[in-house]
């Protein structure tokens, strides 16, 4: 059980707008601390895609954006490409375990 | 170009011993945080370890606290994990990760390909 929750999977057909969701606690996400987004595709290494909530690393592209409110956060693909399809984790920080911890992960199929 | 590359990986059998190194370039090591994240097979990401820039602060995940030891040479460009008094559970790809800071806000920038720790008789 992480202790950041995300959906197991999403789906959407190309040209299309999906958002993952990160639902936290008062202990990370409501107590304050940021929220990191990381892309892993099949067979390699994750790779950040957005940190502090908003920012894209240079390269990412502007159909990757990120936002939060209260004890969630959410990214957003939007112009869905076929090349997407990956594992999406959000990353934060939890005071209580004192400990970055992630998000259990979800699985983004572009139909 | 930034370039990290980690070894040291293998199969080793419950209650041994590995080391892993992560040499890293393309960035100036000694001015990062370091870390540790593993994901176990078909599994998620978890946080492991982290060092502060000049070693004298290290972080640990409660899972492995008491059996694992990070540390680094900053000469060498070089980030360390001992792992002694391995279980099956600590069996997963083992990425080596610089960060901005060692705790509370941090993100984990690069990433190396990872090495394959397997703990099994």
């Amino acid at each position: 059980q992480s202790v950041l929750t995300q959906p197991p999977s999403v789906s959407g057909a190309p040209g299309q707008r999906v958002t993952i969701s990160c639902t936290g606690s008062s202990s990370n996400i409501g107590a304050g601390f940021d929220v990191n987004w990381y892309q892993q595709l099949p067979g390699t290494a994750p790779k950040l895609l957005i940190y502090v909530y908003t920012h894209r690393p240079s390269g990412v592209p502007d159909r990757f954006s990120g936002s939060k409110s209260g004890t969630s956060a959410s990214l957003a693909i939007s112009g869905l490409q076929a090349e997407d399809e990956a594992d999406y984790y959000c990353q934060s920080y939890d005071r209580g375990l004192s400990a970055s911890v992630f998000g259990g992960g979800t699985k983004l199929t572009v139909l | 170009e930034v370039q990290v590359l980690e070894s040291g990986g293998g199969l080793v059998q419950p209650g041994g011993s590995l080391r892993l190194s992560c040499v890293a370039s393309g960035f100036t090591f000694s001015t990062y945080a370091m870390n540790w994240v593993r994901q176990a097979p078909g599994k998620g990401l978890e946080w492991v370890s982290a060092i502060s820039y000049t070693g004298g602060g290290t972080f640990y995940a409660h899972s492995v606290k008491g059996r694992f030891i990070i540390s680094r040479d900053n000469s060498k460009n070089t980030l360390y994990l001992q792992m002694d008094r391995l279980r099956a559970e600590d069996t997963a790809v083992y990425y080596c990760t610089n960060s901005n800071g060692i705790s509370g806000d941090n993100y984990f920038e690069d990433w190396g390909q990872g090495t394959l720790v397997t703990v099994s008789s």
